[in-house]
């Protein structure tokens, strides 16, 4: 067990370009979680995914955002025609999915945009 | 819709000295309580949590918390502060789900500790 893992950590783009962000969550996990995070601010739930299913989408998560997880294990997030204010850090979590439900973090990827 | 509130966005304690940090939230039922750390550049450790039981939740780091109903209240607090408890402190409150677990979990803003020696 590994833990949550993000890929990539950071990334740079300019203004109007389509970035794709990728979560693994801990095996086993068949709940997984994208968060957005702003400077000075904490998480924000952006969407949930039940195994292959997305159960809940945030009214953050605007026509732009689009985020997939098509064999119930890894998880994509992609941003089209990126803009400033989409500048975040992207937060993935993932959790068991029974009992007590511990979300469980990975480091994040880092989003600028120019 | 469930919210939380850390009043402090700021402490500054000296290395030996208590720790209390605040936490409010509102949720329509008995909510799941969370207390995660970020330390710079690092993503979200859960340092403990509460679902039921015991009031008392002790956590890693030396960490615990009281779940108080009447107050909805739930603040971290640590004896003795080492210089390595630096960070960023984010409560947070998940819905519960009536299947079992949660769903949504819902951050404070966050509270920013700073350690003087």
């Amino acid at each position: 067990d590994t833990g949550v893992s993000q890929n990539p950590r950071h990334k740079i783009t300019k203004r109007g370009q389509n970035v794709t962000f990728r979560c693994d969550p801990i095996s086993e996990h068949n709940r997984l979680y994208w968060y957005r995070q702003t400077l000075g601010q904490g998480p924000e739930f952006l969407t949930y995914f039940q195994n292959e299913a997305q159960l809940e989408k945030s009214r953050l998560l605007s026509d732009r955002f689009s985020a997939e997880r098509p064999k119930g294990s890894f998880s994509t997030l992609e941003i089209q025609r990126t803009e400033q204010g989409d500048s975040a850090m992207y937060l993935c979590a993932s959790s068991l999915g029974s009992g007590s439900d511990t979300q469980y973090f990975g480091p994040g990827t880092r989003l600028t945009v120019l | 819709a469930q919210s939380v509130t850390q009043p402090d966005i700021h402490i500054t304690v000296s290395e030996g000295a208590s720790l209390e940090l605040r936490c409010n939230y509102s949720y329509g039922a008995t909510p799941y309580l969370f207390w995660y750390v970020q330390s710079p550049g690092q993503g979200l450790q859960l340092l403990l949590k509460y679902f039921s039981g015991d009031t008392l939740v002790q956590g890693i780091k030396g960490f615990e918390a009281e779940f108080k109903r009447s107050q909805s209240s739930f603040n971290l607090r640590k004896p003795s502060v080492h210089w390595s408890d630096a960070a960023e402190y984010f409560c947070a409150v998940g819905a519960k789900l009536n299947s079992g677990g949660y769903q949504k979990v819902t951050f404070g803003i966050g509270t920013k500790l700073q350690v003087i020696p």
